[in-house]
């Protein structure tokens, strides 16, 4: 089953506004990690945030974590066009034997 | 460099038919995994390893075989294929199985008729 659930399921946005999308898990975490997916490819990693770690920055990427409500958020600023994708929050932890869990996905859609 | 290759990218099988999943990684990795991606449900884990020789079950191991002889290689086996295993199929390696950033292949695309 999955540990991570994102929210919306999908977006869409113009180029130039913010996205956010949000994860939620049930159980303690080691790590919450961000992926990235275009269309017809491979899952490419954007970022790790730690469970000691409230807030992690990475370029135009931005990322929360609250431990206490199990969730976490990524915002992507001032959005291009290229950045229309599947997004994929994925979490490991000793409930899952520390293996790495995915959630469903955000679709973002970026229009110009 | 080239990280995570699986092959091949696309493949139509018959119901019953066997095949090999190839995934090779030239980074060193000790932590290989599958997973399979259905529409609307994320990746699921098939199986994984921790090292030549070793390997375990995930979240959704029947119908599937994986061995690890070599550190690079991480073939997975569909010993008689099913519709139901009609899918995406992601090949991933990391240092470790956690803490870690995951590199993933570009996918093999299958279809049981």
């Amino acid at each position: 089953s999955q540990q991570g659930e994102e929210d919306p399921q999908a977006l869409s946005i113009q180029e130039g506004e913010n996205a956010t999308m949000n994860c939620s898990y049930k159980t303690s975490i080691n790590n919450l990690q961000w992926y990235r997916q275009n269309s017809g490819r491979g899952l490419v990693h954007l970022i790790l945030i730690r469970s000691n770690e409230r807030e992690k920055h990475s370029g135009r990427l931005r990322v929360t974590l609250d431990t206490s409500k199990k969730s976490s958020s990524l915002l992507i600023t001032a959005s291009r066009a290229a950045d229309t994708a599947s997004y994929f929050c994925a979490t490991d932890g000793e409930a899952a034997g520390n293996k790495l869990t995915f959630g469903g996905g955000t679709r973002v859609l970026v229009k110009p | 460099n080239a990280g995570v290759t699986q092959t091949p990218k696309f493949q139509v099988l018959k119901t019953g038919q066997s095949m090999t999943l190839q995934c090779a990684q030239d980074m060193n990795h000790e932590y290989m995994s599958w997973y399979r991606q259905d529409p609307g449900m994320g990746l699921r884990l098939i199986h994984y390893s921790v090292g030549a020789g070793i390997t375990d079950q995930g979240e959704v191991p029947n119908g599937y075989n994986v061995s690890r002889s070599t550190t690079e290689d991480f073939p997975l086996r569909l010993l008689s294929a099913a519709p139901s295993q009609t899918s995406v199929y992601f090949c991933a390696s990391s240092y470790y199985s956690t803490n870690t950033e995951a590199f993933f292949g570009q996918g093999t695309r299958l279809t049981v008729v």
